[in-house]
């Protein structure tokens, strides 16, 4: 089965750049999305097909993916970014995989 | 504004069986593929099933497959998971999401609030 690895945790300080991996087998070959999740809350499509962004989320997130790697990166990061996000992708033999998620902590 | 209300969790003895559904409104139900996607407590996202907006095909995860049965009434805007034999290991909150478009291989672009399921004796 197709499985996303991602780190367990991240930490940013105020006002920085934080980046999130996703590592996958040649994982460039597919459509790549993310979702954020802030605790006793639903999960929230932040980034979808690699680079783009749904209406309502600001442009600090976004995307890229080549090779055996995704990445989320979340630019001038905010307080209210502290959240769970996991990447996801659609793979012909397991069908929806998520990534094992990472947490993303606010210095 | 897309709605999705779960409801039907509940607790459940191990081997018993549980109904949710998943009543969808603020879009045209009857052209999206739909998904139940799962969490344990404290763990990660987990695929269950998906359905596409006709209901003629379906997809299931090994780990529900043969236990687990999706379904969709169009005429009614709501998405059922039919739950039976259920295991201590299905205990986990329950999301409907929507894909964002009529087929299933796509960005799951909104979520329901979750039912939560607890499987336990």
């Amino acid at each position: 089965s197709y499985e996303l690895t991602q780190p367990l945790s991240v930490s940013v300080a105020l006002g920085q750049t934080a980046s999130i991996t996703c590592g996958g087998n040649n994982i460039g070959n597919k459509n790549v999305h993310w979702y954020q999740q802030k605790p006793g809350q639903a999960p929230v499509l932040v980034i979808y097909k690699d680079t783009n962004r749904p209406s309502g989320i600001p442009e600090r997130f976004s995307g890229s993916n080549s090779g055996n790697a995704a990445t989320l990166t979340i630019s001038r990061a905010q307080a209210g970014d502290e959240a769970a996000y996991y990447c996801q992708v659609w793979d012909s033999r397991s069908a929806h995989v998520f990534g094992t998620g990472t947490e993303v902590t606010v210095l | 504004e897309v709605r999705l209300l779960e409801s039907g969790g509940g607790l459940v003895q191990p081997g018993g069986s549980l109904r949710l559904s998943c009543a969808a409104s603020g879009f045209t139900f009857s052209s999206s593929a739909m998904n139940w996607v799962r969490q344990a407590p404290g763990k990660g996202l987990q695929w269950v099933s998906s359905i596409s907006p006709r209901g003629d095909s379906t997809y299931y995860a090994d780990s529900v497959k043969g236990r687990f049965t999706i379904s969709r009434d169009n005429s009614k805007n709501t998405l059922y998971l039919q739950m039976n034999t259920l295991r201590a290991e299905d205990t986990a909150v329950f999301y409907c999401a929507k894909s964002s478009r009529s087929t299933y291989s796509v960005e799951m672009d909104y979520w329901g609030q979750g039912s939560l399921v607890t499987v336990s004796s």
